[in-house]
């Protein structure tokens, strides 16, 4: 199974509401990642996870807070977003993550299209 | 500072063409570098990969390159067919201070329209 699954697919939600995205791998991949994708732009990393800690946070704001339960399941919760939050939010998973294997390749899911009004 | 540029930025090619499309990076010291495929709303899929010692890898109608001395790479696609229609992003990864990595540096793609 080398599937990254991503929940909801796509999300409608408030200014004031509460929400979160939900990814899953079961390939007994180490290293889990968030990304955001605006519409023609490459996606930009928010945070990393490595061995269920958080290793990488790119200076994302307070309004978005991941979690990463176990090994295989990695959430984001969302509050007080704004309108230009509005993109798709890629999950990704790699073997480590902290190797430095040449070979390590992150595999994505199909992302979550946020939209917030 | 780190940085992947990719031409053009996008291509209309007939049904059954060859295109190439070209990647040029600033990335020091260079790990790999990755071509992806990424459909219209969906997650990027991995194509190729290719390490500092390795200059061609091919994937069925896929084949990149890789100059490590000039920091280029290309992916050219054979035989192009409808589905082949999708942004296609160059990924290269540089080594930390430790030797490991786990930060993807990504160019802007090239969205390329395959047209019967």
């Amino acid at each position: 199974d080398t599937e990254v699954t991503q929940t909801p697919k796509h999300l409608v939600m408030g200014m004031t509401n509460k929400k979160s995205l939900k990814c899953e791998q079961h390939m007994g991949h180490r290293a889990m990642y968030w990304y955001k994708q605006k519409a023609k732009k490459p996606p930009e990393l928010m945070f990393v996870y490595s061995y269920e800690k958080l290793s990488i946070n790119e200076s994302v704001p307070s309004r978005f807070s991941p979690e990463c339960p176990n090994s295989s399941l990695l959430n984001l919760h969302l509050h007080a977003l704004q309108p230009e939050d509005s993109a798709l939010y890629l999950c990704a998973s790699s073997h480590s993550g902290t190797s430095g294997r040449a070979r390590e390749t992150q595999y994505f899911g199909p992302g979550t299209r946020l939209l917030v009004l | 500072k780190n940085q992947v540029e990719q031409s053009p930025q996008s291509l209309i090619i007939l049904e059954g063409k060859n295109c190439t499309l070209q990647c040029n990076y600033t990335v020091s010291p260079f790990s790999n570098l990755r071509w992806y495929k990424q459909d219209t709303g969906r997650g990027p899929v991995s194509l190729t990969i290719m390490t500092f010692s390795e200059n061609t890898k091919s994937n069925g109608r896929y084949t990149a390159t890789l100059d490590a001395d000039t920091k280029q790479s290309s992916l050219h696609i054979t035989a192009s067919q409808l589905s082949d229609s999708a942004s296609y992003i160059c990924v290269v990864s540089a080594k930390g201070p430790s030797g490991a990595t786990n930060k993807l540096i990504f160019g802007t793609g090239t969205l390329l329209a395959v047209q019967p």
